[in-house]
């Protein structure tokens, strides 16, 4: 079955500063998808970015950027200049399509923004 | 467009008494749906998906269980909540297609079960 590894519990930065969440995952398959969610203080979670396993190209949104490394089986999340508003619970997701299609979801990183 | 609801927000039962939580789709036809759990400070746990009426598949074996009487309306059920039962549980949707797509959650609901 499919795994998703959040090592980091929690992250404290200060505004300003960047800050990269690690994501490492576990799949057998070939064909897979893989996530990043943002859950604020509100609790619904919100979707950020779907990548899949044949795209290894990283891409850049904004302050947000991820980087895809199959040969290091992991998708980190990088926010550049944090904002307090970035303070949030941000889960790492893998799903794979060919077995039932359902998401595994990382434990989630807690990452606060200080002013 | 699409929306999904899910209520009640928030619920507070008794040990051993009953649980129905409730999740509607609309805009979309066939989804796949989820509930997930999400204990205090620890991530989503898969609990129930559906890909379609009456089809139900269990991840965490539990005293929860999850029906899908219509095709945009999924509910989670038990007959007697435990302590271990609290927590913030998430009703998602997703297009029925074969590869995988994100995920789209309903606002939550916070258990609390006293």
């Amino acid at each position: 079955a499919q795994k998703v590894t959040q090592a980091q519990t929690e992250i404290s930065v200060v505004e300003k500063e960047d800050v990269t969440l690690d994501c490492v995952y576990e799949t057998r398959d070939t064909t897979y998808y893989l996530f990043w969610y943002k859950q604020p203080p509100s609790g619904e979670l919100v979707f950020l970015i779907r990548r899949n396993s044949f795209d290894e190209q990283n891409e850049i949104s904004g302050r947000y950027s991820w980087n895809f490394q199959k040969s290091t089986s992991s998708f980190n999340f990088t926010i550049t200049a944090s904002q307090v508003v970035d303070s949030a619970v941000y889960f790492c997701a893998l799903s794979e399509p060919y077995n039932n299609n359902d998401m595994r979801f990382g434990a989630g990183t807690r990452l606060t923004v200080k002013p | 467009s699409q929306t999904i609801h899910q209520w009640p927000a928030t619920l507070v039962q008794p040990v051993g008494s009953p649980l129905s939580l409730e999740c509607t789709v609309e805009g979309t036809s066939n989804p796949n749906l989820y509930w997930y759990r999400q204990a205090a400070g620890r991530g989503l746990q898969l609990l129930f998906y559906s890909v379609g009426i009456g089809q139900i598949s269990s991840e965490v074996p539990q005293n929860l269980s999850a029906s899908r009487p219509q095709d945009r309306q999924f509910i989670l059920s038990s007959k007697k909540l435990l302590l271990s039962d609290s927590g913030f549980y998430l009703c998602a949707w997703s297009p029925e297609t074969f590869n995988s797509e994100k995920l789209f959650f309903g606002s939550g609901t916070q258990l609390s079960v006293l």
